[in-house]
């Protein structure tokens, strides 16, 4: 059981490049959602799923996509990316889609991005 | 606008002393509050919760205080461990989202020097 797993842990980009940022959780959770945590900033959604074939937007979606085609998997697209997007990006999973899915959202370890 | 402030970046204590973080929150709406730990290099996991129906949880050497009419909440750690070293994230909800979105602070490192 690997919980919540991120490829890449790093990545540097050119301004204008894509990339997509990988997701996967193996504890078969409906919910899924993706932050990004900025120095001296908390955590601020960017997008989320409530299912396979369910995406909504968050807090901070401009620039962002996501697709949700499995349970499993839940990845981020940056299209043209730009150097306000350089951060630390956390994926999380959940069991529940109520208010107490926080409780039980677990995170993984992150991705470094570095957008020059 | 940030809807959950916490107002301390640091926090500096003696192991064995008490640790008090603090958490501030201006949406009446909330109902539901979270305190999240993070050590570097990894994610967030999950500490210990409240909901606006209590003043107090414990749980071990965590206990977090919740004052509704100055929406402010405390996060105490006593004895305080070189182990509880970490960034410490207050996080909000309300329960009458559909959602259950999360809405985070910005964090307080905490250092627990021997």
């Amino acid at each position: 059981n690997a919980g919540v797993t991120q490829t890449p842990k790093f990545q540097v980009l050119k301004t204008g490049q894509s990339m997509t940022l990988q997701c996967a959780q193996d504890m078969n959770h409906e919910y899924m959602s993706w932050y990004r945590q900025d120095p001296g900033m908390g955590l601020r959604l960017i997008h989320y799923s409530v299912g396979a074939g369910i995406t909504d937007q968050g807090e901070v979606p401009n620039g962002y996509n996501v697709s949700r085609s499995t349970t499993e998997d839940f990845p981020l697209r940056l299209l043209s990316a730009a150097p306000s997007q350089t951060s630390v990006y956390f994926c999380a999973s959940s069991s529940s889609r109520s208010w107490a899915a926080g409780e039980t959202q677990y995170f993984g370890p992150g991705t470094r991005l570095l957008v020059l | 606008d940030q809807q959950v402030k916490q107002n301390s970046p640091s926090l500096s204590v003696q192991e064995g002393r008490i640790s008090i973080l603090n958490c501030d929150y201006t949406n009446s709406m909330f109902d539901y509050f979270l305190w999240y730990k993070k050590y570097p290099a990894e994610g967030p996991t999950f500490l210990i919760s409240i909901s606006s129906i209590k003043d107090k949880n414990e749980d071990g050497r965590f206990t977090v205080f919740l004052n509704k009419s100055a929406k402010h909440l405390s996060l105490h750690i006593v004895p305080s461990q070189p182990g509880d070293s970490a960034v410490y994230f207050c996080a909000a909800s309300d329960r009458g989202s559909t959602l259950g979105r999360l809405y985070f602070g910005r964090g307080t490192q905490l250092t627990v020097w021997p």
